[in-house]
């Protein structure tokens, strides 16, 4: 396999500016997962994809983040109007979805700073 | 999900076993114990899980306790690349993983 993609690698952007990034999963996974981390911080869950259909939103998804899997292929996570407070590396896995004990793949995420 | 405990740094010499702690007490029945583990500006990796009965893979072994109130993560020969926050999870939500703050591992030469 190819691993999981992400894209861009790092962002700087200025607070209040909209950032889009975007994930593409291992192709035969069917689940696409979006997590973030803050430094010194394990990995915390926002939002969780089965093929095209959004199943669970963290409530650390604030309505100024919008995430969107189109056909059940690549993942976008959007974030509006960005604040300081959004500055983590945004990281997207993807798993085939067996019934428990599966594996996640991660991908090497996408650094935000905002100024 | 049942509530991990790992230490939060350890340190191992290179070539000898490593020894990861972790421990889960209200873990229930159907609730899988993972290991995760961060290199540094990467994502993380998958190691290996376990419901029950230990596991070994090509990466480590994971022994759990009969009552599987703790588990232990062995990485049989550590190497410097080993050098890694490595994370015990455990979830019955095939899902969502809840990571902790981890065990960061230093292996020295």
């Amino acid at each position: 396999d190819t691993g999981v993609s992400q894209n861009p690698r790092h962002k700087i952007t200025k607070r209040g500016q909209n950032v889009t990034f975007r994930c593409d999963p291992i192709s035969e996974h069917n689940r696409l997962y979006w997590y973030r981390q803050t430094l010194g911080q394990g990995p915390e869950f926002l939002t969780y994809f089965q093929n095209e259909a959004q199943l669970e939103k963290s409530r650390l998804l604030s309505d100024r983040f919008s995430a969107e899997r189109p056909k059940g292929s690549f993942s976008t996570l959007e974030i509006q109007r960005t604040e300081q407070g959004d500055s983590a590396m945004y990281l997207c896995a993807s798993s085939l979805g067996r019934a428990g004990g599966e594996k996640l793949f991660f991908g090497s995420g996408t650094q935000l700073s905002v100024l | 999900d049942a509530k991990t405990t790992q230490p939060p740094s350890m340190d191992c010499a290179e070539g000898r076993a490593a020894n990861l702690p972790c421990n889960h007490s209200t873990i229930s029945g159907n609730e899988y114990v993972y290991w995760y583990r961060q290199i540094h500006s990467q994502g993380p990796q998958y190691i290996i899980h376990g419901l029950k009965n230990n596991e070994t893979n090509e990466m480590a072994s994971l022994i759990i306790t009969e009552d599987r109130k703790s588990s232990t993560l062995i990485l049989p020969h550590a190497t410097l690349r080993d050098t890694a926050v490595y994370y015990c999870i455990v979830r019955i939500y095939d899902y969502k993983l809840s990571f902790g703050a981890g065990t960061t591992v230093t292996v020295r030469a």
